[in-house]
């Protein structure tokens, strides 16, 4: 069993409409990130949160827009997706180790731990 | 930028053997990490091994191991005494030490496990 929780596992739905992934951890962890993933493909990072607050967009359409509400979760809604959005959307978390006097942490060492990934189609 | 190469796309190995999945990469950072990751047909990413530059010492977690060598920029991955359960898409990571998150992705290689 995976330690980070992606719902639901498969999503099918319109061009018109609007939904949500949702990731849940709780190891604790306070970096959290969405990947897309297509066939046969390797990972692609589009969003990265370092203490809840967003660090990293990779230049992902607006159609795509993350959330994290708490430490131990991390949404992304969907609205007016693309048929080439349809793709294996992962969720990771990691730890962030503080170093030295800094305040922003440095979580490169921590290996993130991935979910099981939502499976979407977009009709 | 980083890039992370894997030049074989599919590989095979008989069960009980030993199989190489070799991964070279591209940096001018003198510190950073290098990952494993497996991917199984249920889709979940699982991180099979970790290596820090700095470190000289080849990783090693049971069954796997790495053959790291930094002067070439190569990080290989052995799998020694090959299960069913090993058949999966491998992919090599790179991540830079401090400031970024970005894991840094080879293309992957699929590893078929034949009885």
């Amino acid at each position: 069993d995976t330690e980070v929780t992606q719902t639901p596992k498969h999503l099918v739905m319109g061009m018109t409409n609007k939904k949500s992934l949702k990731c849940e951890q709780h190891m604790g962890h306070r970096a959290m990130y969405w990947y897309k993933q297509k066939a046969k493909k390797p990972p692609e990072l589009m969003f990265v949160y370092s203490y809840e607050k967003l660090s990293i967009n990779e230049s992902v359409p607006s159609r795509f827009s993350p959330e994290c509400p708490n430490s131990s979760l991390l949404n992304l809604h969907l609205h007016a997706l693309q048929p080439e959005d349809s793709a294996l959307y992962l969720c990771a978390s990691s730890q962030i180790r503080r170093t030295g006097g800094s305040s922003t942490g440095d979580n490169s060492n921590q290996p993130q731990h991935f979910g099981d990934g939502t499976r979407l189609s977009i009709l | 930028a980083q890039t992370v190469t894997q030049s074989q796309p599919e590989m095979s190995v008989q069960e009980a053997e030993t199989v190489t999945l070799s991964c070279t990469y591209d940096t001018s950072e003198s510190d950073y990490y290098l990952f494993w990751y497996k991917q199984p047909p249920s889709r979940q990413m699982i991180l099979v091994i970790r290596q820090e530059a700095y470190k000289q010492q080849n990783a090693t977690e049971n069954r796997f191991s790495v053959n790291f060598q930094k002067a070439a920029k190569s990080f290989s991955l052995k799998i020694s005494d090959s299960q069913l359960g090993d058949a999966a898409m491998y992919f090599c990571a790179y991540r830079s030490l401090g400031g970024s998150e970005k894991l840094v992705f080879g293309k992957g290689t699929k590893l078929t496990v034949n009885p």
